[in-house]
């Protein structure tokens, strides 16, 4: 158990719903992430947050929205995705500054 | 700019062959760390090892041991005696200082397979 839950686990969603995907971090961690990992590319980051306060967007379209309202918990609202947004949803934690992060198990998307 | 390089896409070993992933890195930062992490088939990246650029020190940690070379820019992963449960995919990482430490960059991954 790495302390870090995420879910759901599995997300079907067509390209008009909105949906949003949660990570919980018991860790006492500061600082959280969101990963996207795709079927033969490396694990790409797509944002950060430390102390509840967004640090990096690595120019990921607006169709992602990330909220941190804690730094326990994070999510990703998505809407209007597109088949290519497909992937495996990787949320971390670790505290700043060059720590390791631990990861979640993340969440399967589908976008049909 | 900062690249983790994986040649070996994909290693097949009998049990109790050892067996070591290769991993080159590249970046203009004099002060950085490096990560090994784990895939296993349920999805969760596993923590194994985190190295910074000014201890070259190998480590063994039971079946698992680093090499840290900055001559050749390299950080390569060895498993003794390797098992199935140690089928896998393997990522290294960097992260440097320019980058306030939390970008982590990965490589594209080594995967594993230990048959019996």
């Amino acid at each position: 158990e790495t302390g870090v839950t995420q879910t759901p686990r599995h997300l079907v969603m067509g390209m008009t719903n909105k949906k949003s995907l949660k990570c919980e971090q018991h860790l006492g961690h500061n600082a959280m992430y969101w990963y996207k990992q795709s079927a033969k590319k490396p694990l790409e980051l797509m944002f950060v947050y430390n102390f509840k306060e967004q640090t990096e967007n690595n120019s990921v379209p607006s169709r992602f929205s990330p909220e941190c309202p804690n730094s326990s918990h994070l999510f990703l609202h998505l809407h209007t995705l597109q088949p290519e947004d497909s992937a495996l949803y990787l949320c971390a934690s670790s505290q700043v500054q060059g720590h390791e992060q631990y990861f979640g198990p993340g969440t399967r998307l589908t976008v049909t | 700019a900062q690249k983790v390089t994986q040649a070996q896409t994909e290693i097949s070993v009998v049990e109790k062959e050892d067996v070591t992933l290769d991993c080159v890195y590249e970046t203009r930062d004099t002060t950085y760390y490096l990560f090994w992490y784990k895939q296993p088939p349920s999805g969760e990246l596993v923590f194994l090892i985190r190295r910074n650029s000014f201890d070259e020190q190998n480590e063994i940690s039971g079946r698992y041991s680093w090499n840290f070379q900055k001559s050749t820019s390299s950080f390569n992963f060895t498993i003794t005696a390797s098992q199935v449960v140690d089928s896998a995919v393997y990522f290294c990482a960097l992260s440097e200082a320019g980058t306030g430490f939390q970008k982590l960059v990965f490589g594209t991954g080594t995967r594993l397979l230990v048959s019996p």
